[in-house]
């Protein structure tokens, strides 16, 4: 299976500050398979970003993914307050379908 | 947009079944795929199986041997049956969805079960 390890752990920063989560593959990601998640507490996963870079509907344009391979990111051009929570990559190349372990964004 | 809405038991003893059912309320009756996943502080957000629109399943190897989905078509539900439960089957439960094919994103989520095994 196809084992995703995002960086960092945790991210602090401040509001209306760029921030840059990455994501790596242990084997290359096919067709650019990758799609990012954001979740709150108490609340299921919300998809962002699917194809390694395409919003999802509803997504705003601050959230942008890149990325191909094994080396994807996820970048959030200036955070909003809600923004502050943990995201997660997810590939749907391969199965089993496999998750990161999430990188939690905090507010510093 | 899909919109799902699950519900179970939440309190089981070790070596129960845990069952949890989901209903689906909108999107398309063909081309879909409706997956199971768990959430726990030890293992993340695991994968746990799917069926798709032909009745056709796929699970995990990690949890195969345990775990049947089914689907009540004419309800528009479908169902997650995990036997012999422990300790480390304790999470929050999700149901998804994907449109078009296996390989998509989990596009719709339910709003998620604890299950907890506790003798």
């Amino acid at each position: 299976e196809i084992v995703l390890t995002q960086s960092p752990g945790t991210l602090s920063l401040s509001p209306g500050e760029r921030a840059t989560l990455s994501c790596r593959a242990s084997q290359s990601v096919s067709s650019n398979y990758l799609a990012w998640y954001q979740q709150k507490p108490g609340q299921a996963p919300r998809l962002l970003i699917y194809g390694a870079s395409s919003r999802a509907t509803g997504i705003p344009d601050r959230f942008s993914g890149s990325g191909s391979g094994t080396d994807f990111t996820l970048a959030i051009s200036r955070l909003e307050p809600e923004d502050f929570a943990v995201y997660y990559c997810q590939q749907y190349s391969s199965s089993p379908w496999t998750f990161g372990q999430g990188t939690k964004v905090e507010i510093k | 947009q899909v919109q799902l809405q699950q519900w179970g038991a939440g309190l089981l003893k070790p070596s129960e079944t845990l069952s949890l059912t989901c209903a689906v309320y909108g999107g398309s009756f063909s081309g879909y795929y409706r997956s199971w996943i768990r959430q726990s502080p030890g293992r993340g957000l695991e994968w746990i199986g799917e069926i798709n629109h032909s009745g056709t399943t796929s699970y995990n190897p990690s949890l195969k041997s345990r775990v049947t989905i089914s689907v009540d078509t004419s309800k528009n539900q479908f169902s997650l049956k995990l036997n012999s439960v422990t300790a480390a089957d304790t999470a929050v439960y999700y149901c998804a969805n994907k449109d078009y094919s296996s390989t998509w994103p989990f596009d719709s989520w339910g709003q998620g079960t604890l299950v907890t095994v506790s003798s």
